[in-house]
């Protein structure tokens, strides 16, 4: 089945740890893109990549870091300098020919806590 | 920079009745789509409306762009308790560079038999 896979499901972090959560997709899509959700507000883009190598910061980037190196995956790493993690991270990825025909497919999250 | 409001904020409904969310621009949009998401899941694309006016229907659902394309409201008919979740609107900038879509805070739906 083609899809949006993340991993872990849940996960939790130590004080002054980095985490790291991953994303794939085998749906072919080239841009791919990183989303916090926390209770009563939209999703904020974190992380977004167009291509293979490289990446563009979104509204709230600090605190968090990416790479993509392929383009079936896009990891987003929280380091320890995002002092309020806890949230519901949701990784997407679009089909789309131009820039505002982005529409988006999201995998089924990782919700993120501090120990 | 660009913001979407998005109300009310919480919405109960009896089943059987309908149901309606605004979602408000604070500048002109290229385009708007809806998402909803169900209880403990993840959004799922709903439609994009891209021009002045559209109005489309998707069974008991009706989806408006305002004429200025800086509004957009979502209308359910005679609501089901599968209708239940939160329902996004997230509006587009225009221009050529991806990213730029904005969600509005979202609507939840609960509907009680």
């Amino acid at each position: 089945d083609g899809g949006i896979t993340q991993s872990p499901k849940y996960l939790f972090r130590k004080e002054g740890q980095n985490v790291t959560l991953s994303c794939e997709q085998n749906l072919n899509h080239d841009a791919m893109y990183w989303y916090r959700q926390d209770p009563g507000q939209g999703l904020r883009l974190i992380y977004y990549s167009q291509i293979v190598n490289d990446f563009q910061k979104g509204d709230i980037a600090e605190g968090y870091s990416v790479s993509r190196e392929k383009k079936e995956s896009f990891p987003l790493t929280v380091t320890s300098a995002q002092k309020n993690p806890t949230a519901f991270y949701l990784c997407a990825s679009s089909i789309s020919d131009t820039a505002t025909n982005e529409k988006l497919f999201f995998g089924s999250g990782t919700q993120l806590s501090v120990l | 920079g660009q913001q979407v409001m998005q109300i009310p904020q919480y919405q109960h409904v009896q089943e059987g009745e309908d149901f309606t969310t605004y979602c408000n621009s604070s500048t002109t949009l290229s385009n708007i789509q809806w998402y909803k998401q169900r209880p403990g899941g993840h959004p799922v694309f709903l439609i994009q409306l891209v021009k002045s006016g559209e109005v489309k229907k998707q069974k008991r659902l009706t989806f408006q762009f305002g004429e200025a394309k800086k509004n957009s409201s979502l209308h359910i008919t005679a609501t089901q308790t599968t209708d239940v979740g939160t329902y996004f609107c997230a509006g587009h900038a225009g221009g050529t560079s991806y990213g730029k879509l904005t969600f509005g805070q979202g609507t939840i739906l609960t509907v009680h038999p």
